[in-house]
Parts: C-alpha cells; sequence; structure tokens
C-alpha cells in the first residue's frame, strides 16, 4: 500500500519563530503537495512539486517556502510564523498532475501561540 | 464564481441511506473525486467520475451530470462507521489540473 508520513504528527510554535513540516513517500510518485485544512474552508494548495529541485506555488504560497531535495522528500518551511498559520497540514502525493487519486499522509495539527 | 459546494452537515440512520451532494462551477471540468475523512485523520480516496452517469461501486455509488455540474455520493446500507466527512474535489482543467475541494459534508449516522 502506497505510504505517505509525516512529521511531526503536532507542533506548538511561537510567534516569529521557525517551523519546518517534512514529508516523506514511498509511492515512487513525482508530484507531491502541501495543503492546510481550517474549518469551514476546504483543503487549500499551498505548494507542489513535480520533480526533485522544484517547487511551484500553489494557490495560497504567502509565508510558506518547499524545499524538494529528492522524489521521496518534501517539506513545508514557515520562516515566521504568525497566528493565522495555525491549522491542520496535509502532505499528499500522485503519480501525475491530473492523478485521479492523491495519497495523504496522516497531517500535521500546528498551533502558533 | 468559481468553486465547489457541498452541504455542511447531513444526518440519517443506521440501515438507510445518505446522498452527499456536490455542485461545482469551474472554466474547465477535468474529472470529479470523492473522499472520506474521519474525525483527526487523512482524507481517503473513494471514486472518481469524469463521465455522465451513476458509477456503482458496492457500498459507495457515485452521480456526476456535467451539464448540471452537479455530482453526489450514494452510501447504502449505512453503517454507524460510516460516520465521517465526505470531500468532493474537481479538477479545473482550464487552470492547470487545479484541483479545487469543497469543504466537505459531516454525515452522522444515528442508530
Amino acid at each position: 500500500e502506497a505510504a505517505v508520513t509525516q512529521s511531526p504528527r503536532s507542533k506548538v510554535a511561537v510567534t516569529g519563530g521557525k517551523v519546518t513540516l517534512s514529508c516523506h513517500q514511498t509511492n515512487n510518485h513525482d508530484y507531491m503537495y502541501w495543503y492546510r485544512q481550517d474549518t469551514g474552508h476546504g483543503l487549500r494548495l499551498i505548494h507542489y512539486s513535480y520533480v526533485a529541485d522544484s517547487t511551484e506555488k500553489g494557490d495560497i504560497p504567502d509565508g510558506y517556502k518547499a524545499s524538494r531535495p529528492s522524489q521521496e522528500n518534501f517539506s513545508l518551511i514557515l520562516e515566521l510564523a504568525s497566528l493565522s498559520q495555525t491549522a491542520v497540514y496535509f502532505c499528499a502525493s500522485s503519480d501525475k498532475r491530473a492523478g485521479e487519486r492523491l495519497f495523504f499522509g496522516h497531517g500535521t495539527k500546528l498551533s502558533v501561540l | 464564481g468559481q468553486g465547489v459546494e457541498q452541504p455542511a452537515k447531513l444526518m440519517s440512520v443506521e440501515g438507510t441511506f445518505a446522498r452527499v451532494n456536490c455542485t461545482y462551477s469551474t472554466s474547465g471540468f477535468n474529472g470529479l473525486s470523492w473522499y472520506q475523512q474521519r474525525e483527526g485523520q487523512a482524507p481517503v480516496f473513494l471514486s472518481y467520475v469524469v463521465l455522465d452517469g451513476l458509477k456503482d461501486s458496492g457500498h459507495f455509488s457515485t452521480f456526476l451530470s456535467r451539464s448540471n455540474g452537479y455530482s453526489y455520493l450514494l452510501l447504502t446500507e449505512l453503517q454507524i462507521k460510516d460516520s465521517a466527512s465526505y470531500l468532493c474535489a474537481v479538477r479545473d482543467g482550464s487552470s492547470g489540473n487545479k484541483l479545487i475541494f469543497g469543504i466537505g459534508t459531516l454525515l452522522s449516522v444515528k442508530p
């Protein structure tokens, strides 16, 4: 079964601090994504990548950076965390951009205080 | 405007059925997916449709009408464990195949 693992499972950060969320996939998929989920909103795309060493902006990239050092790994970086970035973050992978099916990680609950 | 709309909540009774509706408005259409998300867990893929009509997958069936921008997910013989959020997601072919998610419908199945 395809697997996407995220770390940490939960994180408490201080305003202005740096946060790195990590994602690892064993699906051999080219595409990886970072989404955030907030009550009252659908999943919203922050950044995505279709090849190692390259990332693309999604719909809400402001305040976030992404890094794809290898096909298996994709990180989301908050250089200066803010209260508004409190949310659940999901990493996902798919085998092509228009892939029918996304495989999601279990999510990271981030609280910025 | 462009978007995917779903009712926020739905309630049904064990042993009966539930229909989760989804309407969408996009410039292009390249398929629609349904995901199940249990509380505190990751979304899990259920179904993908790109052609009009009903797609029967046993416990779950999916209907699509592209001309009306409408889909539904039908769950039959409901069990308590079907209580979850059901997410509708549409591929907008006119914007780089962007996937647009609805807010999800929280289905509560009562005994």
